[in-house]
């Protein structure tokens, strides 16, 4: 059965560096998003990507943040200058229509 | 505003009983209604959907009821499993909105 991926798995990074998760949807998906866990909270929509544009972000989602589809496959998220508060994980989900959202296994990204 | 480090609701079942695992959402805008089962170090796997036009749908094992007068979401399992043990989240999502809003989560464990 198709699945979402993400790399890496785990990103250690230093307060004020830049990081790029990376997501593979499913073959045929067109709709993808980006969510983050802090641990032990709820699950928190971040950004919505359909048609190579953002659809709907969050007040998460601030300057700091950006989405892209690099390659016509990979989905990425960028964080230009993090912060101990981006320590989280962060899920990757993707679908063919709007309301199906199928989610990677995460990234987990510690700032320190 | 929000506490840092919410407590999970837990419930503990024998295995072989039914669980009943239960949600308030948010929003009365809100038509459509997501399950999903979290494992640990994994992201967040849908289990079974439900619109706002049905008050009951059923799956393998699984059953969510809908109850829009008081916003209660809730989730069945039948003659649970140890492979059942996870946190379970409720998700909703309202027309021409991209994100789902999850609900806080239930930590369900099933004893052997």
């Amino acid at each position: 059965e198709p699945e979402v991926t993400q790399t890496p798995s785990h990103q250690v990074t230093q307060m004020g560096q830049e990081v790029i998760l990376r997501c593979v949807p499913i073959s045929n998906h067109l709709y993808f998003y980006w969510y983050r866990q802090i641990l032990g909270q709820k699950v928190e929509f971040l950004v919505s990507f359909y048609n190579n544009e953002i659809s709907e972000k969050s007040e998460i989602f601030d300057d700091q943040f950006s989405v892209e589809r690099p390659d016509g496959s990979n989905f990425t998220l960028k964080i230009r200058s993090t912060k101990l508060e981006d320590s989280a994980m962060y899920f990757c989900a993707t679908g063919t229509r709007r309301r199906e959202q199928y989610f990677g296994p995460g990234t987990r990204l510690t700032v320190t | 505003g929000e506490s840092v480090g919410l407590h999970l609701p837990t419930l503990s079942v024998q295995e072989g009983d039914n669980s009943i695992i239960n949600c308030a959402y948010s929003n009365s805008a809100s038509d459509y209604f997501i399950w999903y089962k979290q494992e640990s170090g994994k992201g967040p796997q849908f289990i079974i959907d439900i619109r706002s036009n049905m008050d009951k749908r059923q799956g393998q094992r699984v059953t969510v009821l809908l109850n829009k007068t008081v916003k209660h979401l809730s989730l069945q399992i039948a003659a649970t499993q140890p492979g059942d043990s996870a946190v379970y989240f409720c998700a909703e999502n309202k027309e021409g909105a991209q994100k789902l809003v999850f609900g806080q989560g239930t930590r369900l464990t099933i004893n052997p």
